[in-house]
């Protein structure tokens, strides 16, 4: 699986946009980006995924570049309870054995 | 909605005592998963299962087990536990859907703690 690199911690205002980046210029041609996120004390949890399409669910909208090499996950009105940790993980299509690094801590802000 | 249940929150147990950590859900998924999460090292996979009694290694297996002898039932052992087993263990489920990705449902931890 292609390695990700993703900023330690953001922050953003309840209400913004938030858009979170990250990294995977190694991703290989039949390899996913998949989005999790974990709020504190719960296990991770589905966002999105996508393979060079933009896509958009009830949750959140994933915008991978035309190089496929970085990708931005974007909640367009974040608020308090999205505040957890987003993990961005490439992998293949059937990919069951997902590789979590350490993910972006987003922190919200009243 | 998908119920992944996990049979403690917080265990603690001591240096050498054989434990059981049981992982059940009810959405009749395929796959079933054991995962670890500590601080600075994100989650990482010990064990998975694609079938009943089916089994294979993750990432760090060592000083594990697992057991699938029903379909919704998951569960890990661990033989001896060691102090360096202190951690939280995570499981999720996951539907097969032969190519198509599905997303893999988690339970809500066990702390577990070795003295």
């Amino acid at each position: 699986d292609a390695k990700t690199t993703q900023p330690t911690s953001m922050d953003c205002a309840e209400g913004r946009a938030a858009n979170l980046p990250c990294n995977h210029s190694t991703i290989s041609g039949n390899e996913y980006v998949y989005w999790y996120r974990q709020i504190h004390s719960q296990g991770p949890q589905y966002i999105i995924h996508g393979l060079k399409n933009n896509e958009t669910n009830e949750m959140a909208s994933l915008i991978i570049t035309e190089d496929r090499k970085s990708s931005t996950l974007i909640l367009p009105h974040a608020t308090l309870r999205d505040t957890a940790v987003y993990y961005c993980i490439a992998g293949g299509a059937s990919n069951y054995k997902l590789t979590f690094g350490k993910g972006t801590l987003l922190t919200v802000n009243p | 909605d998908v119920k992944v249940t996990q049979s403690s929150r917080y265990l603690v147990k001591r240096t050498g005592e054989k434990v059981f950590l049981e992982c059940v859900q009810d959405m009749d998924h395929e796959n079933m998963f054991w995962y670890r999460q500590d601080p600075g090292l994100g989650l990482r996979l010990i064990y998975f299962s694609y079938d009943v009694k089916m089994k294979e290694k993750g990432d760090i297996p060592e000083g594990y087990s697992v057991s699938r002898e029903k379909k919704e039932r998951f569960s890990l052992i661990l033989e001896s536990a060691s102090t360096n087993q202190t951690s939280m263990y995570l499981c999720a489920t996951q539907g097969d859907s032969g190519g198509s990705y599905n997303e893999q449902f988690f339970g809500p931890g066990t702390r577990l703690t070795v003295l």
